[in-house]
């Protein structure tokens, strides 16, 4: 299957500083990425949709000035958590698809922890 | 109502046990249906995709009932690498997830 990557794997910060996750398809063009949020025990829930070169599609409840999404080209997409408190401490996964494809493929994820 | 249900588990099997887990989606105009593994602080893995005829993959067969809104995962014969969360994803635009089931094989 495809490869999607994320950087970092994981990051521990300090309360109000921003963290900036990379999600990068590896060997394909990724038309659509997703962002997801997942708590402990929790499944994952879509935070984002992002088309390449447009502005991304939030799900109700996920404040887009606090959740900065840019998906400058058709392998990269970041998400950057501005001011981040304790409880946005989770497992944030990207996922990628091509516009060839039906199927999603998903990063690793990325773990943050705000102190 | 959740878009995805499915069991809450947690499922205890022993080694060989036959386990079924259920799913009821919301949206009649879903498109394509999937199970989806996820082990603990791992990212979602593709298990395998869900057709209308019903599907078989080695020891996991899958069924899908349209007219019911209903998806299930059959495991035959677990082994204790089976254990992990099953989660079941339904696509529309994009991809929607069950809360998962939690399968626990025992020796």
């Amino acid at each position: 299957g495809a490869v999607v990557s994320q950087h970092p794997s994981w990051v521990i910060c300090k309360s109000g500083t921003s963290v900036k996750i990379e999600c990068r398809s590896l060997d394909f063009q990724a038309t659509t990425m997703f962002w997801y949020r997942q708590f402990p025990k929790q499944s994952l829930m879509l935070m984002a949709t992002s088309n390449e070169g447009s502005k991304a599609t939030y799900e109700q409840g996920v404040e887009k000035d606090k959740f900065l999404i840019n998906h400058a080209s058709l392998t990269l997409s970041t998400l950057t958590v501005t001011s981040a408190h304790p409880e946005d401490s989770s497992f944030y996964i990207c996922s990628a698809r091509s516009g060839t494809y039906n199927e999603q493929f998903f990063g690793p994820g990325t773990r943050l922890t705000v102190l | 109502r959740k878009e995805v249900e499915q069991d809450p588990g947690p499922f205890n099997v022993p080694e060989g046990a036959t386990v079924a887990f259920n799913c009821t989606y919301s949206n009649s105009a879903s498109q394509s249906f999937f199970w989806y593994r996820q082990d603990c602080r791992k990212e979602p893995k593709l298990l395998m995709s869900v057709y209308s005829s019903g599907n078989e993959d080695g020891r996991f067969t899958a069924q899908l009932n349209r007219a019911s809104q209903y998806i299930s995962l059959l495991i035959r014969d677990s082994k204790l690498s089976d254990s992990a969360t099953y989660l079941c994803v339904v696509n529309i635009d994009d991809m929607r997830f069950g809360a998962g089931t939690r399968l626990t094989v025992k020796p």
